[in-house]
């Protein structure tokens, strides 16, 4: 079965600090990888979508990016982490035939930036 | 473009009452449908989806029909538990693109 994994869980960085987040896919190969936050009280902003490795499409202009170096692995960076970063990440799969049809949420990392 | 809104919470309701969450779509073409239920401190899991009119989605006893004559996919559930206290997202999927209504908030007091 697939599974979803991210890391870390929780996070707590100082304002202008470089920022990495991974997240990996098991049991499934070419899932399209999706990257979200989800401010306090608020709900899913999409920030990137990958179709593929090393392809990338930004939702919104921020001072993040992210990256896709390997099939099932996507990782959201920043070089200097603002205020307004603090958030809940998700990352989201989908995948091929018969399970294109749904995203699959990973558990999340909640990003607190001070 | 293609959007979902969803009624606003949150919502609170005494355990064992009947629980209707709103939801409303625009979208061209035919999309899927979908429920997602988001408990404290965690990421988000399928509840339910609905891939053509008329279908119903269902999963723990919650329930949602696709109406696409009134663009809708209400989620009911006939006697909520405390344990069903989370956020709830609507969301469709048009081709490529997924959009996800702002969530509702539902708390269930015992």
């Amino acid at each position: 079965s697939q599974t979803i994994h991210q890391w870390p869980a929780t996070l707590v960085q100082p304002v202008g600090s470089p920022l990495s987040l991974e997240c990996t896919v098991e049991g499934t190969s070419n899932p399209n990888l999706y990257w979200y936050r989800q401010a306090a009280g608020r709900g899913l902003q999409l920030l990137f979508y990958s179709v593929g490795i090393g392809q990338i499409s930004s939702e919104v202009p921020q001072n993040l990016s992210a990256s896709r170096p390997q099939d099932r692995q996507f990782i959201l960076s920043s070089k200097k982490l603002l205020l307004s970063d603090s958030g809940f990440y998700l990352c989201a799969w989908r995948g091929g035939l018969g399970l294109a049809d749904t995203q699959y949420f990973g558990p999340g990392t909640r990003l607190t930036v001070l | 473009g293609d959007s979902v809104t969803q009624m606003e919470g949150p919502v609170t309701l005494s355990e064992e009452a009947f629980l209707t969450i709103n939801c409303t779509y625009t979208a061209t073409g035919y999309p899927s449908l979908f429920w997602y239920v988001q408990y404290p401190g965690e990421g988000l899991q399928l509840l339910l989806k609905a891939t053509k009119a008329d279908d119903k989605g269902s999963n723990k006893g919650f329930e949602a029909t696709y109406r696409k004559e009134t663009t809708s996919f209400h989620l009911e559930k006939g006697s909520v538990q405390v344990s069903d206290s989370a956020v709830y997202f609507c969301a469709l999927r048009n081709n490529n693109d997924m959009r996800f209504g702002a969530g509702t908030r539902l708390t269930v007091k015992p």
